[in-house]
Formats: structure tokens, sequence, C-alpha cells
């Protein structure tokens, strides 16, 4: 079935450290949503790309869907100790828009 | 606002008792979500609705019910829990298919 895989599954940095996840989808995806969930916490929306190649930045945070919209990444410049938290990205299940899949996430963690 | 309410936010449960997670939102969203997280893992769709009237299953419905009388309340029914539906369940909401998904605090359930 539909998979959508996240690499890494743990990071460990320094503070000041860049970081970066990656998402990979089985299919292609109309679009794509990041999500931050803060330990204890609960998934918080982060932004949704929905064209081939397309860039947004969010401050320190620098979100790509790749060009075949299957792939995608978060890249986090200089973290910081706010940036602790899981990440995970969900894409719609093929089958039935209604429904997202979603990755396992990649936990981060931020050594001061 | 409030955005999407779940109580409790805690609960412990002997084994074969029965409960019921309630959820509210109040951004007059059509779609409704219950999910389980288990410990360092992802999220797993229990249950959803697109309108009152309307429920679906998930991914992992077994042991669980739902109903959608009204558009505001989803509540999630536990009959008979097990040691195994231990987990942190959360609710969320969605104006429509391909939007972002705004989610309650959790409910912290354990079964002993």
């Amino acid at each position: 079935g539909q998979q959508v895989m996240q690499i890494p599954q743990y990071q460990h940095v320094q503070e000041g450290e860049d970081f970066t996840t990656y998402c990979n989808s089985s299919t292609t995806l109309s679009n794509i949503q990041w999500y931050k969930q803060r330990p204890g916490g609960h998934p918080v929306f982060l932004i949704q790309l929905v064209k081939s190649g397309e860039v947004k930045k969010q401050k320190r945070l620098t979100f790509q869907f790749g060009e075949a919209k299957k792939n995608s990444s978060l890249h986090i410049t200089a973290t910081q100790t706010t940036d602790v938290g899981t990440y995970f990205c969900a894409g719609p299940n093929a089958g039935n828009n209604r429904k997202l899949i979603w990755g396992l996430g990649t936990s981060l963690a931020v050594n001061p | 606002n409030a955005g999407v309410t779940q109580t409790p936010k805690f609960r412990i449960l002997k084994i074969g008792q029965s409960m019921t997670l309630q959820c509210t939102q109040d951004m007059n969203h059509n779609y409704m979500y219950w999910y389980r997280q288990d410990p360092g893992m992802g999220l797993k769709l229990i249950y959803y609705s697109v309108g009152a009237g309307i429920t679906d299953k998930g991914e992992v419905p077994n042991g669980y019910n739902v109903s959608r009388s009204t558009t505001e309340d989803f509540p999630l029914r536990l009959e008979l829990a097990a040691p195994s539906q231990t987990s942190v369940y959360f609710c969320a909401s969605t104006g429509g298919a391909n939007q972002p998904q705004h989610f309650g605090d959790g409910t912290r359930l354990s079964i002993l």
C-alpha cells in the first residue's frame, strides 16, 4: 500500500548546527504537509507544499517539494533548543484524499 | 477561538471498563479525525468523519466506536478496554481534504 517514509528517525545536533529531514512517498502526491510535535504536545501544522519543485521558507526553516512530487525535505539552519521535537510529513491518501498518510517522523534533539 | 478541545486530558482505566473520549471543535470544520499515537511512534487513524451523520473506519478501528451527531462533536467510545489501547489519543479537524489538520491537546489513556 501507499507509504510515506521519513529519514532519519532520530537526529542529535549541537545548537547552531544545521538539520535536515527527508520524506519519501511511494506515490506521487498532490501536496505534502509538514507538522511539528513538541515533546508532550500535539502535532502543529507548519506548511503545505503543492507545486512541483516548490521551495518555501519560514525564518530558519526551508521546505522543498521534489520535482516528481514524491519527496520533500525540511532543512533547519542554525538549530536552536526551541527546534526540539518530532517533525512529521504527511500526504493525501491516493485512494481517498480525505485521509492523510503520515510518515513516522524525525525526532530532533538539540544539545545546548 | 478554542480550536479543538479534548477531554479528559488523562485517564486510567481498568481492563474491561469502557469510556468516552470527548472532542469538540468550534471552527465549523466538516472533517474530524481520531488518531492514536503510541510512544515514539507516528499517528494511526482510528476513525474519521466528513460531516454530521457520516463516519468511516481508519487503519485501526477495532475496539472503538464513534458517532457524529453534530458538526462540532466527535466522541470516541472505548468498549471493554484492553492494555493494548494504552496510548495518547488525538482528535483533529479540518475544513476539507488537502487542508491543514488542527489537533487537540490529546488524551493520555492508561489501561491497567
